[in-house]
């Protein structure tokens, strides 16, 4: 099946700082990119959906300023978290989506766990 | 997107078959139903998929009810690596193709 890769896997900051996680496909150009985040014994959250060069759209619920999303490339979306706070810390997830036909499934990354001190 | 409603949790003998029941009664006739699984700590593994017909791979098979209100997930011969949580979702065919995940079933392989 596709492949999709996530970096980095793990990422531990301090209160305040931004941290930046990528999302890749690597087999397959993907027109559209979706963020999820998952908290401890919870389901996924979808967070915004990302299309190659355009703002994505965010889930109500969650700041766009604060969880920044760009999809500058048919196989890169990178999500920013910006002035991170202890609640943030989370699995960050992302899945990609290849174009053709109406059935095409998601395929999803393996996760970023973020820890905020 | 339609909700979908499943069992919090299950426990299967390893070898036997797992059956994973699924709702989703309002379910409108340009949906799909997936299923995906996620083992602790990664991503969720596409299992499989179907629309109307039942589906078979080589990972399960899916049975839709005529109707579409329902659905179960058929693990044949489970295994201890089976265990993980299922979600059943309901997607859309078109529009932005969002997947809402619902609880999930956690299914428990036992030896």
């Amino acid at each position: 099946g596709a492949v999709v890769s996530q970096h980095p896997s793990r990422v531990i900051c301090k209160s305040g700082t931004s941290v930046k996680i990528e999302c890749r496909s690597l087999d397959f150009q993907a027109t559209t990119m979706f963020w999820y985040r998952q908290f401890p014994k919870k389901s996924l959250m979808l967070m915004a959906t990302s299309n190659e060069g355009s703002k994505a759209t965010y889930e109500q619920g969650v700041e766009k300023d604060k969880f920044l999303i760009n999809h500058a490339s048919l196989t890169l979306s990178t999500l920013t978290v910006t002035s991170a706070h202890p609640e943030d810390s989370s699995f960050y997830i992302c899945s990609a989506r290849p174009p053709q036909g109406l059935a095409e499934t998601q395929y999803f990354g393996p996760g970023t766990r973020l820890l905020v001190l | 997107d339609a909700k979908t409603t499943q069992p919090p949790s299950m426990d299967c003998a390893e070898g036997r078959a797992a059956n994973l029941p699924c709702n989703h009664s309002t379910i409108s006739g340009n949906e799909y139903v997936y299923w995906y699984r996620q083992i602790h700590s990664q991503g969720p593994q596409y299992i499989i998929h179907g629309l109307k017909n039942n589906e078979t791979n080589e990972m399960a098979s899916l049975i839709i009810t005529e109707d579409r209100k329902s659905s179960t997930l058929i693990l044949p011969h489970a295994t201890l690596r089976d265990t993980a949580v299922y979600y059943c979702i309901v997607r859309a065919s078109s529009g932005t193709y969002k997947y809402i995940f619902g609880t999930g079933t956690r299914l428990k392989v036992l030896a």
